[in-house]
C-alpha cells in the first residue's frame, strides 16, 4: 500500500484537460513544498515533469502544471495529446527518516 | 549530456548478494545527492536509498535497512548499491537517479533488473 493516494486511472479526449490528485498527510505532502510528479511510459524510466509543487524542469511542456492545497497535490495536463498516455506518479519529501514517499500511480488513457 | 547507466543486475537465489553500479557522466557527480529507487514488476516506484555528495550522509528505506549499503566513488563517478540477504520481494528494476531538490530526481538511468528466485 502506497503512502500517497492517487486514482488508479483517469481518461480524457485529445485537447481536453485532466487533473490527477495525490493525497497524503501533514507529514509529507502537507508538511513540505517538495512534491514531484513523474511520467512513465511502458518499459521506460520515469521522467520528472514537476518538482517543488509547481516547477517544471527545462524542456517539459507548459501543458503540465502542479499545485497543492493542504495535504493534496494535483497535476493538471491541458491540451491532452496522444503522447501523454502513460503512468503518472506523485512523490513527496517526508522527513529525514522516510525521505521520499510515492503514490501508487495513475494510468492516463487518451481516448 | 547527462547519462546514468546501471549495471550488475541479474538472477540470484534467496539469501544471496548482488552489487549494483551506476556510472555517471555529463555532470559534476560530486556535487549531487544520488538515489536508488526500485519498481517491482507491474508495481509502483519505491525509494530505496540516498547518499550525499561526500558519502557521509546516508538514508535507507525500512524495507532494506541492515541489508543494503549505498556508497559512491567520486573519483570514478560511480554510485553503488550492495544488496545482501536478498529476498523474493526485492525482485524489481533498480534505478539510480540524480537529486535536484529534496527527493526530486531529474535524471534516471535505464534501470537494471534484479530477480531473486530459486
Amino acid at each position: 500500500q502506497s503512502a500517497l493516494t492517487q486514482p488508479a486511472s483517469v481518461s480524457g479526449s485529445p485537447g481536453q484537460s485532466i487533473t490527477i490528485s495525490c493525497t497524503g498527510t501533514s507529514s509529507d505532502v502537507g508538511g513540505y513544498n517538495y512534491v514531484s510528479w513523474y511520467q512513465q511510459h511502458p518499459g521506460k524510466a520515469p521522467k520528472l515533469i514537476i518538482y517543488d509543487v509547481t516547477k517544471r524542469p527545462s524542456g517539459v511542456s507548459n501543458r503540465f502544471s502542479g499545485s497543492k492545497s493542504g495535504n493534496t497535490a494535483s497535476l493538471t495536463i491541458s491540451g491532452l495529446q496522444a503522447e501523454d498516455e502513460a503512468d503518472y506518479y506523485c512523490s513527496s519529501y517526508a522527513g529525514s527518516r522516510t525521505f521520499t514517499v510515492f503514490g501508487g500511480g495513475t494510468n492516463l488513457t487518451v481516448l | 549530456e547527462v547519462q546514468l547507466v546501471e549495471s550488475g543486475g541479474g538472477l540470484v537465489q534467496p539469501g544471496g548478494s548482488l552489487r549494483l553500479s551506476c556510472s555517471a557522466s555529463g555532470f559534476t557527480f560530486n556535487n549531487y545527492w544520488m538515489h536508488w529507487f526500485r519498481q517491482a514488476p507491474g508495481k509502483g516506484l519505491v525509494w530505496v536509498s540516498l547518499i550525499n555528495p561526500d558519502g557521509n550522509s546516508i538514508g535507507y528505506a525500512d524495507s532494506v535497512k541492515g541489508r543494503f549499503t549505498i556508497s559512491r566513488d567520486n573519483a570514478k563517478n560511480t554510485l553503488f548499491l550492495q544488496m545482501n540477504s536478498l529476498r523474493a520481494e526485492d525482485t524489481a528494476v533498480y534505478y539510480c537517479a540524480r537529486d535536484i531538490s529534496w527527493g526530486s530526481s531529474d535524471y534516471w538511468g535505464q534501470g537494471t533488473l534484479v530477480t531473486v528466485s530459486s
